[in-house]
C-alpha cells in the first residue's frame, strides 16, 4: 500500500539559507500535518492543513510557512535557517473527517534537517 | 488544551518478559482517540495500537494491548512476550474528535524509551 512520501529524505543547510520540505499523503486522503522532532525530544506539531486549507496552528515559527496544493501534496518553506532548526520534520496524513473511522495519522520516514 | 504525559523516561524488560507502559492525559473533549506509536532507531513513526474513547473494549493487537481508563484519563500499552525488536521509543498520543475540529492535531506525550534484555 501506499505511504507517505517526504522528500528530501536528508538535507543540510548552512545558516540564513532556505530549504523547502515536501510531503504526499497517502492517496485519498485530505489531511496534512507537519511536526518536528528535536535531538532526544518528542514531536511538536507545526501546522495542519485541511482539504487545502490551513486547519491548525502549533509552535510554527514566523520564519516557516506552508501550503497545501490542489493534489493534497504540502510543502514546508523555511527561510533564514538557523542551527536550533536541525531537526527531524515528520509529514502525516489522514481523513480529516472526523465521522470516519480510521482517523489514524500515517506518518512519512521524515526529511532530516542538519543546519550548518 | 490538551496535554500527554508519560512519566517513564526508559523502561527496560527482560525477553519474553511482560512490560507496561504508562500514560496519562487531560482533556475535557469527551470524544477523542488515544495511539502508541513506536518509534525505532530508524525514528520512522510506527502505529501500534489505537483506541477510541467511545469503546469501553481495550484495545488487542497480537502481542500489544491497552489499558484504557476513561474515568481517570489513564492509557497504559502492555507488550506480552517481549521481543527484542521491540525495543524502540515509545509515544503515547492524543487525537481530539470534536465536530468542530475536523483534523484535529495529535499530541504527543514525551516519550518511554523501551530497552529489552536478551
Amino acid at each position: 500500500a501506499a505511504g507517505v512520501i517526504q522528500s528530501p529524505r536528508h538535507l543540510i543547510k548552512e545558516k540564513r539559507e532556505t530549504a523547502t520540505l515536501k510531503c504526499y499523503p497517502i492517496p485519498r486522503h485530505d489531511t496534512v500535518y507537519w511536526y518536528q522532532q528535536g535531538p532526544g525530544q518528542d514531536p511538536q506539531f507545526l501546522i495542519s492543513f485541511y482539504e487545502k486549507m490551513q486547519s491548525d496552528k502549533g509552535s510554527i515559527p514566523d520564519r516557516f510557512s506552508a501550503q497545501q496544493f490542489s493534489d493534497y501534496h504540502s510543502e514546508l518553506n523555511m527561510s533564514s535557517l538557523e542551527l536550533g532548526d536541525s531537526a527531524l520534520y515528520f509529514c502525516a496524513s489522514s481523513l480529516g473527517d472526523s465521522r470516519l473511522l480510521n482517523t489514524e495519522a500515517f506518518f512519512g520516514q521524515g526529511t532530516r534537517l542538519t543546519v550548518v | 488544551a490538551q496535554t500527554v504525559t508519560q512519566s517513564q523516561p526508559e523502561m527496560s524488560v527482560q525477553e519474553a518478559e511482560t512490560v507496561t507502559l504508562s500514560c496519562t492525559y487531560d482533556t475535557s473533549e469527551s470524544d477523542y482517540y488515544l495511539f502508541w506509536y513506536k518509534q525505532p532507531p530508524s525514528r520512522q513513526m510506527i502505529l501500534v495500537i489505537r483506541q477510541e474513547a467511545y469503546k469501553q473494549q481495550n484495545a488487542t493487537e497480537n502481542r500489544f494491548s491497552v489499558n484504557f481508563q476513561k474515568a481517570a484519563k489513564s492509557f497504559s500499552l502492555k507488550i506480552s512476550d517481549s521481543q527484542l525488536g521491540d525495543a524502540a521509543m515509545y509515544f503515547c498520543a492524543y487525537r481530539g474528535d470534536s465536530e468542530y475540529s475536523s483534523a484535529s492535531k495529535i499530541i504527543f506525550g514525551s516519550g518511554t524509551r523501551l530497552s529489552i534484555r536478551p
